[in-house]
């Protein structure tokens, strides 16, 4: 059973980096084919993709965030990471992690987690 | 504006048939890149709903169908039931962005 959970702050202040970690089980991030994604949800807005982690360690990133997303990956700790810098209240959103298959689809999603930016 | 494009919304009474478009460019749907939608009930994660253009996961109903053709996508779904009041993404891979795109997403109501 493929279950994935996003965690970190639920506030932050314009300017500062923003932190998410998710933590996963049911598989293993060193599995050829295998990836995890991160996608982001404003309110009320559409989804919107921003980066995936692959099995050998390839990164994409969205090319709009290009400049401001890192994604790395603990093969050992079951984890993916997502850094986000110079936070704006526009990116107040849902940041969900997912499961990525090489069908080039997410079939497991996070729950999501509400980061607010804000002074 | 998302690169996948979607109507905003549609409706339907029970039991009637509707169908939610995606339409793409050359660089996604037109290259022969596969399309997944996604459904998402109120307040919940997406889930997947068709993956591979026209393939069903295990456990949803076959009222669920998919197809593409050139440069566009298709989810339709029949026999509409109260409980497919949701939000529906289409998601693609552009190879000129390097990466996934969603559509835009439809709100399907049911009368």
């Amino acid at each position: 059973q493929i279950t994935l959970k996003e965690s970190g702050p639920t506030l932050v202040e314009p300017t500062q980096t923003l932190t998410l970690t998710c933590t996963f089980s049911g598989f293993s991030l060193s599995t050829n084919g295998v990836g995890v994604g991160w996608i982001r949800q404003p309110p009320g807005k559409a989804l919107e993709y921003l980066a995936l982690v692959y099995w050998d360690d390839d990164k994409r990133y969205s090319p709009s965030l290009r400049g401001r997303l890192t994604i790395t990956k603990d093969t050992s700790k079951n984890q993916v990471v997502l850094t986000m810098t110079n936070m704006d209240p526009v990116d107040t959103a849902t940041y969900y992690c997912a499961h990525w298959t090489s069908g080039g689809y997410f079939d497991y999603w996070g729950q999501g987690t509400l980061v607010t930016v804000s002074s | 504006q998302s690169v996948l494009t979607q109507p905003p919304s549609v409706s339907g009474a029970p039991g009637q048939r509707v169908t939610i478009s995606c339409t793409g460019s050359s660089s996604n749907i037109g290259a022969d890149y596969d399309v997944h939608w996604y459904q998402q009930l109120p307040g919940t994660a997406p889930k997947l709903l068709i993956y591979g253009n026209k393939n069903r996961p295990s456990g949803v109903p076959d009222r669920f169908s998919g197809s593409r053709s050139g440069t566009s996508a298709s989810l339709a779904i029949t026999g509409l039931q109260a409980e497919d009041e949701a939000d529906y993404y289409c998601h693609s891979y552009d190879s000129s962005l390097s990466g996934s795109v969603f559509g835009g997403g439809t709100k399907l109501t049911v009368l």
